[in-house]
């Protein structure tokens, strides 16, 4: 069965640097989301992606971060300059489409976790 | 706005013993309303999913979950647990013409032997 996965499934950071989280969604998916989980807290929508640029962001989702789709496989999460609170679980999930009055199923991959020190 | 809370942050089931999940959610309009669960070191799972029809949804596993809106409620249960069940299940809300879910903060799941 088709799978999202992401890689690092850890990454450990110094404040201040950057990171790239990255994601390969299921082939023939159309929309990318970003989630994240801070231990012992909710899971949280940070941004959703079609068409080669963001649908909808969060309040969470500032400056600091950026998505990109750079080839027809990967979805990367950028963290330009990491801070102690971004230390988290980040999800990465995709749907096959949105449609009007239909919620698609979005599959998930196993996170990243990442820590900054 | 849309929220979801689910009551409990642990519930300890004997192996083959019924469990109900309490998931209960606001929102202003019209929700979608899912399951997932997460088993150790994987990603998250969907188990089952309300989106219309039927209050009474079968997912996968042998779970089972009713909507009941007048409660605002998506309570998941299981007739019979086995170890295998062990795991973190989230509910979440997404809603008409907002494709992004709204989690609550999970409910781990131990299965006593």
């Amino acid at each position: 069965e088709p799978e999202v996965t992401q890689t690092p499934s850890h990454q450990v950071t110094q404040m201040g640097q950057e990171v790239i989280l990255r994601c390969v969604p299921i082939s023939n998916h159309l929309y990318f989301y970003w989630y994240r989980q801070i231990l012992g807290q909710k899971v949280e929508f940070l941004v959703s992606f079609y068409n080669n640029e963001i649908s909808e962001k969060s309040e969470i989702f500032d400056d600091q971060f950026s998505v990109e789709r750079p080839d027809g496989s990967n979805f990367t999460l950028k963290i330009r300059s990491t801070k102690l609170e971004d230390s988290a679980m980040y999800f990465c999930a995709s749907s096959e489409r949105v449609s009007r009055g239909y919620q698609e199923t979005q599959y998930f991959g196993p996170g990243t976790r990442l820590l900054v020190l | 706005a849309q929220s979801v809370t689910q009551l409990d942050s642990q519930v300890p089931v004997f192996e083959e013993a019924p469990v109900e999940l309490r998931c209960n959610y606001s929102s202003s309009v019209s929700v979608y309303l899912f399951w997932y669960v997460q088993y150790p070191n994987q990603g998250l799972q969907l188990l089952l999913k309300y989106l219309s029809g039927s209050t009474l949804v079968k997912g996968i596993n042998g779970f089972e979950a009713e909507f009941n809106k007048s409660q605002t409620s998506f309570h998941l249960r299981k007739p019979s647990v086995h170890i295998s069940d062990t795991a973190e299940y989230f509910c979440a809300v997404s809603s008409f013409g907002n494709e992004k879910l709204t989690f609550g903060t999970g409910t781990r799941l131990t299965i006593i032997p």
